[in-house]
């Protein structure tokens, strides 16, 4: 069964790079049919999307936060990253990577999940 | 990008009632590209419903989803104690890809 799971610092000092790695485990990251993403949910707020890939290279990301962030893939550890740069309290939240598997139905959308990690941006 | 406004904000029902939630997208969803996932404190959320009526792996079918275009519903025909949890909806149509920002369904 698959299982993701994140992890990296949980404090970041404001201005700096916020940086996760996701570990894919039960499956290969290179699955021709899986998009990997991330989620963010801030404090009180509800879920946003950060960003997609294939680990072809394709990727897209949440338009608000483009200038900001980088998603990878290293195929040879099956992870995959999110590099979030010029970090603010505001993007202080629960971090979740997730799995959208592509069927001949369509996309299934974040179908697996990891089980989420803290990262709070304080000095 | 596609702006999704659930309501109500929170219900507030019994173990055994029949639970109605809406999402109303202010454009209209491509190909019902519409999800439903239900979260509670430290857990991830679950995934639901995709394809606004289909039930992704092992989701009961007292879960049942439906709508097109603007309008969708997630029903729960008899709410169990397990089932009090906020839910979300994600369009996944059209990128950005977009959440509602919530129904909490409470006791």
């Amino acid at each position: 069964q698959l299982q993701l799971q994140e992890s990296g610092p949980g404090l970041v000092k404001p201005s700096k790079t916020l940086s996760l790695t996701c570990t894919v485990s039960g499956g290969p990251i290179t699955t021709t049919s899986y998009y990997w993403g991330w989620i963010r949910q801030p404090p009180g707020k509800g879920l946003e999307w950060i960003g997609t890939i294939h680990y072809g290279g394709t990727t897209s990301y949440n338009p608000s936060l483009r200038s900001r962030v980088t998603i990878s893939v290293d195929t040879s550890k099956n992870q995959f990253s999110l590099d979030l740069n010029s970090v603010t309290a505001a993007d202080t939240a629960v971090y979740f990577c997730a799995r959208v598997d592509l069927t001949i139905f369509g996309e299934v959308p974040f179908d697996s999940w990891g089980q989420g990690t803290r990262v709070t941006v304080s000095s | 990008e596609i702006v999704l406004t659930q309501s109500p904000g929170t219900l507030s029902l019994s173990p055994g009632e029949r639970a109605t939630l809406s999402c109303r997208a202010s454009q209209s969803v491509s190909r019902s590209s519409l999800a439903w996932y239900q979260h509670k404190p430290g857990q991830s959320p679950r995934l639901l419903i995709y394809g606004a009526s289909v039930r992704a792996t092992a989701i009961p079918d007292r879960f049942s989803g439906s709508g097109s275009g603007t309008d969708f519903t997630l029903t729960i025909s008899r709410l169990e104690p397990e089932d009090f949890a906020v839910y979300y909806c994600l369009q996944y149509g059209t990128s950005p890809w977009t959440f509602g920002q919530g129904t909490k369904v409470e006791i």
